[in-house]
């Protein structure tokens, strides 16, 4: 079945670029999506990337995808302490079902 | 703008309970769902419905039940609630459910069942 795998933890210095990379498995992935989970509250789409892109820039945020290998990544440049918080990757395939990934938390540091 | 409204936002049940995590949105979206989000496994989806009268089983159903009688409203029942169903549980609804719909969420529902 699709599988979404993040690395857990990142911890970055406050003014330093974030990546949070995510890897996926289900090759006929339509749209891949990242969201923001702050403290104790629900997610907030961030960002989406259709699969026959390999770059989408929104302002602080760089969306790069590498459709070969699988790899999705996020940018966060010039990361800021209102920047902590889970990240999710996940996952569509033209199906009723998102499929999120366990999700990276970001730690910034002053 | 209410969004997406969960209701209770915690709540504590012993083992064989049952209960209903209430869930309402005012957006007339088509699309509607129920995740738990447990530590190191992301979120997952339990039941998700396109329509009223229409629901569908996501990931791990089992142990839950869900209905969706209005456009607005999708009620998740635990029938006999079980430790393994301590998480948080998030609903999240969409327009519709294209592969481009920006799902909007409710500020989840803590459950811990002891």
């Amino acid at each position: 079945g699709e599988d979404v795998e993040q690395s857990l933890f990142l911890s970055v210095r406050e003014g330093d670029s974030s990546v949070i990379n995510c890897t996926y498995t289900d090759s006929s992935s339509t749209y891949l999506y990242w969201y923001k989970q702050e403290p104790g509250a629900g997610l907030q789409l961030l960002t989406y990337i259709f699969s026959n892109m390999d770059m989408k820039q929104d302002q602080r945020l760089t969306v790069l995808l590498n459709k070969k290998d699988k790899h999705l990544s996020l940018r966060i440049a010039d990361t800021q302490t209102g920047d902590s918080a889970i990240y999710f990757c996940a996952e569509s395939n033209n199906t009723d079902k998102l499929i999120f990934g366990t999700g990276t938390r970001l730690q910034v540091f002053p | 703008n209410a969004g997406v409204t969960q209701t209770p936002k915690f709540q504590v049940l012993k083992t064989g309970q049952s209960m209903t995590l209430q869930c309402a949105q005012d957006m007339n979206h088509e699309y509607m769902s129920w995740y738990r989000q447990d530590p190191g496994m992301g979120l997952r989806l339990i039941h998700y419905s396109v329509g009223a009268g229409i629901t569908d089983q996501g990931e791990v159903p089992n142990g839950y039940n869900v209905s969706r009688s209005t456009t607005e409203d999708f009620p998740l029942r635990l029938l006999s609630a079980a430790p393994s169903q301590t998480s948080v549980y998030f609903c999240a609804s969409s327009y519709r459910r294209s592969t481009n719909e920006k799902l909007f969420f409710g500020s989840g529902t803590q459950l811990s069942v002891l």
